[in-house]
């Protein structure tokens, strides 16, 4: 399966804790973005990126949460010093340029659980 | 700003009856919809998007949507529902700026046999 990869699948921590989250995307998609799900709500989107350019954040984007695309593959999101606010369900996704960027495939997400 | 609703929380239906999930958008300009379906402990997986040209929009495992302008409306339909259809189904919207993508709410689906 080449579909859009998440690591790791649970991830606990404990308040003030930093935490990293790994996505790789299908192989040539142009773009990837990052979403955040809590419970009862649909995704909200936090990022994107075009390569290795990261050309938009969300305002829920605090300045805790960084993220990265090094080399227009895989990319990083890292939380810094966590609250229990940030308790959810992490969903990458890329897009394929060849569809115009219209569809976006995501991957099976990372739940993050502060205490 | 553009934004989508899910009217319902949850729709209940009956296996081989016809199923509706609805959803209605709130766009400056022409609208690009989208559904998308979350089993438990899964990621999204797309269903169909509208872009443009026939109202009536087919996509995967026998859903279809119809885009309804005057209405503002982009419901889900499946002739006939299965069990398995039970699941979390989201309507999106593509923002034009940035391409990111306004989910809904979600609504959930419970299919009985």
């Amino acid at each position: 399966d080449t579909g859009v990869s998440q690591d790791p699948r649970h991830k606990i921590t404990k308040r003030g804790q930093n935490v990293t989250f790994r996505c790789d995307p299908i192989s040539e998609h142009n773009r990837l973005y990052w979403y955040r799900q809590t419970l009862g709500q649909g995704p909200e989107f936090l990022t994107y990126f075009q390569n290795e350019a990261q050309l938009e954040k969300s305002r829920l984007l605090s300045d805790r949460f960084s993220a990265e695309r090094p080399k227009g593959s895989f990319s990083t999101l890292e939380i810094q010093r966590t609250e229990q606010g940030d308790s959810a369900m992490y969903l990458c996704a890329s897009s394929p340029r060849s569809r115009g960027y219209t569809e976006a495939f995501f991957g099976q997400g990372t739940r993050l659980t502060v205490v | 700003a553009q934004s989508v609703a899910q009217p319902e929380d949850q729709v209940n239906v009956a296996e081989g009856n016809p199923l509706t999930v609805k959803c209605t958008y709130s766009v400056s300009g022409n609208p690009y919809l989208f559904w998308y379906v979350q089993y438990p402990n899964r990621g999204l997986q797309f269903l169909l998007k509208y872009i443009t040209g026939d109202n009536l929009v087919k996509g995967s495992y026998g859903f279809e949507a119809e885009f309804n302008k005057s209405q503002t409306s982009f419901h889900l339909k499946k002739p006939s529902a299965l069990v398995s259809d039970s699941a979390l189904y989201f309507c999106a919207v593509r923002d034009w700026g940035t391409d990111k993508l306004i989910f809904g709410t979600g609504t959930r689906l419970q299919v009985f046999p």
